[in-house]
């Protein structure tokens, strides 16, 4: 049983549309955070947000944490090939474990 | 600094061999943890460690077993391999960060693990 759910799965758009991925629960976490996985790699984190309703924005990307501290969003703008991978949420309860989400692989198509 | 580094980065067993990977870290992190990531169901944690000689189990800790006698260092042993352990391995280390909460994770490159 996943904590976190990812949608969509897979996600395949051209460079400079915009996209949307959603992380959900039933569950409330202490903070969320967004990684990025490319492959072979390890993930490596984008950002960490723990107020419910926070906006957090890095260049293109932005991300929000749910009022109710439950859910998160990934929004991208004006997507390039160079933000191609494997997008990961994690929600913590306490401060030291993490439940992953299920992922969202997305290909930014040149 | 190098990092997170895990040891090795291929491996291929039969089945009822046992193995143990490494994971070493030069950041002076208290926590660390083991992962095992496969298709469509994100990363999973194993095991986790909150200090040196301390280890708790994760959400799938069953046919695992850790160590971590140096601050650094993270075992994970695996005593008989079933096909079920096929899987990519992943560690991680964080800081403690005082009165923080948040924490966040540095991954190391992964191990890919068959299990035949």
């Amino acid at each position: 049983t996943q904590l976190l759910e990812q949608s969509p799965q897979f996600l395949s758009i051209q460079e400079g549309e915009n996209l949307t991925v959603y992380c959900n629960s039933s569950s409330v976490f202490s903070s969320l955070q967004w990684y990025r996985q490319e492959p072979g790699e390890g993930p490596v984190l984008l950002v960490t947000v723990v107020t419910g309703g926070e906006v957090k924005k890095l260049k293109r990307l932005t991300f929000q944490f749910g009022d109710a501290r439950k859910d998160s969003s990934l929004h991208i703008t004006a997507a390039q090939p160079g933000d191609t991978g494997l997008y990961l949420c994690a929600g913590a309860h306490t401060g030291n474990q993490f439940y992953f989400g299920t992922g969202t692989s997305l290909t930014v198509i040149p | 600094n190098a990092g997170v580094t895990q040891t090795p980065k291929f491996r291929v067993l039969k089945t009822g061999q046992s193995m143990t990977l490494l994971c070493a870290q030069d950041m002076n992190h208290e926590y660390m943890y083991w992962y095992r990531q496969d298709p469509g169901m994100g990363l999973r944690l194993i095991h986790y460690s909150v200090g040196e000689g301390t280890t708790a189990k994760g959400e799938v800790p069953d046919g695992y077993n850790v160590s971590r006698l140096k601050k650094q260092n993270f075992l994970l042993g695996l005593e008989s391999a079933a096909p079920s352990q096929t899987s990519v391995y992943f560690c991680a280390s964080s800081y403690s960060g005082g009165l923080a909460t948040i924490y966040e994770q540095y991954f190391g490159p992964g191990t890919r693990l068959t299990v035949t």
